[in-house]
Formats: C-alpha cells, sequence, structure tokens
C-alpha cells in the first residue's frame, strides 16, 4: 500500500514559467514533509520541508505547500529553470523535524524546456 | 568534508553470491539508512540504525543484513544474491540535533545475473 503518492510520473514545463509538483498521502500520522530533487547518478538531496503545523514554507523559488485536510502537498518551482530538470521525491516522517524513517513517493520526472 | 561516501559505486553478481555495501559518513550523525531505489517505486527503507550499537528492519529487510560497526560506518550485507535484489542502493544519515533532513550517498547500482 503505497502511502504516499505522486501520481504524476512526469511533467514538461518551459522555462520561466511555473512547475508544480503533487503528492498525496494517506497516513494522518504524518507530521512533517520534504522534498528531494535527484540527479541521475546522484544520490537525492534535500530542497525544502514543512511541518504539519504550517500550511506554507519558501525558500527562494521553491514553495511547499501543505493542505491537511485533504492529505496534500505541492512543490511550485517559480521561474523554472533548465537545471530544474529532474526527479522529484516527496517524503514524510511522523516525526516533526526528525526527518526518521522517511517513507518516499515514487517520483516525478520534471523537465524544463528552453 | 565528503558528507556521505558509498563502495562501490558498480557491482554485478551472479545468483548466491554475496557482497557487502560499505557507507560512511564524516558529519557525526547519530542515525544512518540503507534505501533501494526501484524503477516506478520510489525509495524504500531496507534498514536503519537510530544510534551507534542499534539497528532495525524498515520496509524491504529481507535477504539483508546490516552492521553499524561504529557511529561513522553503516554497511549492508547480501548473503546470497538474487535477480530481485538488481536496485540502485542509497546510504544515508542524519541526527535531529543538527539537521531536519537525511543526507544521502551517491548510491551503489548492483546487478544481479
Amino acid at each position: 500500500d503505497q502511502q504516499v503518492k505522486q501520481n504524476s510520473p512526469s511533467l514538461s514545463v518551459q522555462e520561466g514559467r511555473i512547475s508544480i509538483l503533487n503528492c498525496d498521502y494517506t497516513n494522518s500520522m504524518f507530521d512533517y514533509f520534504l522534498w528531494y530533487k535527484k540527479y541521475p547518478a546522484e544520490g537525492p538531496t534535500f530542497l525544502i520541508s514543512i511541518s504539519s503545523i504550517k500550511d506554507k514554507n519558501e525558500d527562494g523559488r521553491f514553495t511547499v505547500f501543505l493542505n491537511k485536510s485533504a492529505k496534500h502537498l505541492s512543490l511550485h518551482i517559480v521561474p523554472s529553470q533548465p537545471g530544474d530538470s529532474a526527479v522529484y521525491f516527496c517524503a514524510a516522517s511522523p516525526d516533526t523535524g526528525t526527518a526518521s524513517k522517511l517513507t518516499f513517493g515514487t517520483g516525478t520526472r520534471l523537465q524544463v524546456t528552453l | 568534508n565528503a558528507g556521505v561516501t558509498q563502495t562501490p559505486k558498480f557491482q554485478v553478481l551472479k545468483t548466491g553470491q554475496s557482497m557487502t555495501l560499505q557507507c560512511a559518513q564524516d558529519m557525526n550523525h547519530n542515525s544512518m539508512y540503507w534505501y533501494r531505489q526501484d524503477p516506478g517505486m520510489g525509495l524504500r527503507l531496507i534498514y536503519y540504525s537510530a544510534s551507534e550499537g542499534t539497528t532495525d528492519k524498515g520496509e524491504v529487510p529481507n535477504g539483508y543484513n546490516v552492521s553499524r560497526l561504529n557511529k561513522r560506518e553503516f554497511s549492508l550485507r547480501l548473503e546470497s544474491a538474487a535477480p530481485s535484489q538488481t536496485s540502485v542502493y542509497f546510504c544515508a544519515s542524519s541526527d535531529f540535533s543538527v539537521t531536519d533532513t537525511q543526507y544521502f550517498g551517491p548510491g551503489t547500482r548492483l546487478t544481479v545475473l
């Protein structure tokens, strides 16, 4: 049973436009959510996180939104750049701020075109 | 400061062979993790070590063993490799007292024939 779902395997966006990546979860015990970015032949790298006590967190071009009632989070990238082309994983943890025992989604491959 | 390192980068095994994947971190983190990544499956937790001297099973532990050798090193052993263990393996580390995320190594690509 997939507790964290990323229903879009791929997404293509033009440079300069907004990229919106979505993630849904089913386990109400999840309290802390993270987004990781992964380039080919490299390990995932941390991008941004959000605690369940917030509904929005921003870091530069990246913003994560959390809708607890819908068990849904999204990552917005504005403006999108070619270097953003990568696979993006959302992850969830039951332990606020500790990033322990993460459950990952299946990933969304983002391609930013010129 | 190398972060999390993994060896080897690539490995090809025959069914039934054994091998150990090595992982080391130089960030003085307490917790370490082993994941496998398969197409369409995301990353799945195999084993983790919350602190030196402790290990616990994750989501997919069957066919694997781990050793937390010291605070820096966490190894993953396949005693009798099977084709179903063909995957990319990632090691990660974290420490909630200093960071709210896990740091990942570059991965080991393992093929079992």
